[in-house]
């Protein structure tokens, strides 16, 4: 199993501005994901992020939106940039491991960023 | 792409009782997993169950992929399992990394004391 701490857990931010989501693994992992949970909907991939290359964007994501960061195999940033109302949303970081209970490589999620846009 | 529904959308229950969750994908799998998602937004993983069937205490979980279709069964119920279910999947079509999770709407569950 993997353990994701997430920061900041909830924030309220001003229309315009930037902020920056941290994902901390307990473990190396070679791909770390991002998804964007808007309310009261399902949740829906961002991009993946690779150490050492270029993050790859899903459909309908684009990088100067949503920049990443991957310095590490255990670490990962994702920026949510010139914020609007419509940003506000839950930013969830996830990791693939192996685990003994699932058989199996399973998606881990972490805690979640909330952010409300004002 | 791959199609993920889940039946019902929302449910009321009694404590105490069983209920059956139904998640219907519309091309072959090799990752599905359900999870849950406690009302601070917290995702737990519940089962990875690309196939067959396996129990974890009051939860239990059955996917027949042949036929396209997990079940997620909760007894005895408790007010500590509301919260929406999720299932998802990796289509095995996708090519893609296990990760690219494609997520049902989930099924609302309200356990009533």
């Amino acid at each position: 199993s993997a353990v994701i701490s997430q920061k900041p857990s909830r924030d309220i931010c001003q229309r315009g501005t930037s902020l920056t989501i941290q994902c901390q693994v307990d473990s190396q992992v070679t791909m770390m994901f991002w998804y964007r949970q808007q309310p009261g909907q399902s949740l829906t991939l961002i991009a993946t992020a690779n150490q050492g290359s270029e993050a790859t964007y899903e459909s309908g994501f684009v990088i100067d939106k949503f920049p990443i960061s991957r310095p590490n195999l255990t670490f990962s940033t994702l920026t949510v940039s010139n914020m609007s109302p419509e940003d506000s949303s839950i930013y969830l970081c996830s990791v693939e491991s192996g685990d003994a209970f699932h058989r199996g490589n399973t998606i881990y999620f972490g805690e979640g960023s909330w952010l409300t846009v004002v | 792409g791959i199609q993920v529904e889940q039946s019902p959308p929302d449910l009321i229950l009694q404590e105490g009782a069983n209920s059956t969750l139904r998640c219907n994908f519309s091309d072959s799998v090799n990752n599905l997993q359900w999870f849950h998602q406690n009302p601070w937004g917290q995702l737990i993983n519940l089962f990875y169950i690309p196939s067959g069937t396996k129990q974890n205490g009051r939860l239990s979980a059955t996917t027949v992929a042949t036929e396209r279709y997990s079940l997620l069964y909760i007894s005895s119920s408790q007010t500590t399992d509301s919260g929406v279910y999720f299932c998802a999947v990796v289509s095995m079509g996708d090519g893609g990394s296990q990760g690219n999770l494609i997520f049902g709407k989930g099924t609302k569950l309200s356990v009533k004391p």
